[in-house]
């Protein structure tokens, strides 16, 4: 089984230009989440879809971020315009709802450098 | 103060010892602890998963959850190179029918197991 797909691996970009970064989560996963990683740091929820809806997004800055997920399986993060700050990794995880534990299933990330 | 609190070491131990790994947390509503391991450059995967207070051992690795004092510890008993990675405690409120709610995740702890 295909794990969560995640690309580009890496960009570098300069500040103030847009980047955007899409995930394709396991088969038959409805529960979708973006996180945030900085150098150091524990993964931060950004915004997690159950199908296509956007139930939490709570921590997901709005004014220079948005996302979508608009049939219910692969989703697009985009950052317009970039900041030095957003350099992080971006992690997208999906679930499964017959998983007792609620595991979440991370892609290997996706890596931005703003310069 | 974070709801999550863990050491970031770094942290190095010879091969063949007992590793002890620890997160103390602040919000009593926690139910669901996990360990995730994280390689390097990878995305984190689920280690060991822990409802409520209790043990839990699988293998090598060993969960332990106190939920009086609000601190849970991972064990890893003769540990290997291939341990060495960053090991994240993670905590979660409610697993619904969509998978957790909200994870919050620890800074992780880097280790390295010299051979």
């Amino acid at each position: 089984e295909a794990g969560v797909v995640q690309s580009p691996r890496y960009k570098i970009i300069e500040k103030k230009q847009p980047v955007a970064f899409w995930c394709n989560p396991i088969s038959g996963h409805n529960t979708l989440y973006w996180y945030r990683q900085n150098l150091g740091q524990g993964p931060e929820l950004l915004i997690r879809y159950e199908n296509e809806e956007a139930v939490d997004d709570s921590q997901l800055p709005k004014d220079r971020f948005s996302a979508e997920r608009l049939k219910g399986v692969d989703s697009t993060l985009k950052i317009q315009p970039a900041e030095l700050g957003d350099s992080a990794v971006y992690l997208c995880a999906s679930s499964s709802r017959l998983l007792e534990s609620g595991e979440l299933f991370f892609g290997e990330g996706s890596r931005l450098t703003v310069l | 103060q974070k709801e999550v609190e863990q050491d970031p070491g770094p942290l190095s131990v010879p091969e063949g010892a007992i590793v002890s790994l620890n997160c103390t947390y602040s919000n009593s509503a926690f139910q669901y602890f996990m360990w995730y391991r994280q390689y390097s450059r990878k995305g984190p995967e689920l280690l060991m998963y822990t409802y409520s207070s209790g043990n839990k051992e699988d293998g090598r690795f060993t969960a332990q959850v106190d939920k009086s004092s609000k601190y849970i510890s991972l064990f890893i008993r003769d540990s290997q190179p291939s341990d060495s990675a960053t090991y994240l405690c993670a905590m979660s409120t409610l697993i619904s029918n969509f998978g957790n709610e909200k994870l919050t995740f620890g800074t992780g702890t880097r280790l390295t197991i010299i051979p």
